[in-house]
């Protein structure tokens, strides 16, 4: 089946810094990423839409400023949460889609971010 | 506007079987997705449906009627492993997924 790396897994960082979260197709090119975020007991919501060599796509509400998403090949793409603040703490998770196996999003495992 | 309904938490017991609906209003269809979350992990893919019946794989099978906006995840020989959110999704005409809330499943020894 189709997998998707996600790195790093968990990161704690002070106020004010930025995290880079990496996200990988390791079998497949996906010229769509979707990056979502999760706290706890809630649903997952849908931060951007990351197409290969174009700009991201926001959801409403979500800061393109702080929430910088590269996708520069068909198997990686980056989320930078800028300035990180202790409200920005969440689980987050890309997905790639497989555009060779109807269009199914594949999930990476996820990365929890701690904001001190 | 776009809806995805399912049960917010469903029980059921060790070796039985349980069925998760979801019904759907989306602006185009481009296929229905069941996927599995457990807690504090992400969500794994575990089938998808575009045409009408049912999709069987293992333990787990899939059911869609396009005509009534309506799908359900059927589980059966339940282990505890199972208990977990489903979540329902449905790709609109932008290949976009819209999410269901995702239905808790509690299994009971």
């Amino acid at each position: 089946g189709a997998v998707v790396s996600q790195h790093p897994s968990r990161v704690i960082c002070k106020s004010g810094t930025s995290v880079k979260i990496e996200c990988r197709s390791l079998d497949f090119q996906a010229t769509t990423m979707f990056w979502y975020r999760q706290f706890p007991k809630q649903s997952l919501m849908l931060m951007a839409t990351s197409n290969e060599g174009s700009k991201a796509t926001y959801e409403q509400g979500v800061e393109k400023d702080k929430f910088l998403i590269n996708h520069a090949s068909l198997t990686l793409s980056t989320l930078t949460v800028t300035s990180a603040h202790p409200e920005d703490s969440s689980f987050y998770i890309c997905s790639a889609r497989d555009g060779g196996a109807r269009e199914t999003q594949y999930f990476g495992p996820g990365t929890r971010l701690l904001v001190l | 506007g776009q809806n995805i309904d399912q049960p917010t938490e469903m029980t059921a017991t060790e070796g039985a079987i349980v069925q998760i609906n979801c019904t759907y209003q989306t602006s185009g269809f481009n296929g229905l997705f069941w996927y599995q979350q457990h807690a504090g992990e992400a969500p794994t893919f575990l089938s998808y449906n575009v045409l009408d019946g049912l999709e069987e794989k293992g333990r787990f099978s899939s059911f869609l009627s396009r005509s009534k906006g309506y799908s359900y995840l059927l589980l059966k020989e339940l282990q505890m492993k199972d208990s977990a959110s489903y979540l329902c999704a449905v790709g609109d005409s932008n290949y976009q997924l819209i999410w269901g809330a995702g239905t808790k499943l509690i299994i009971k020894p």
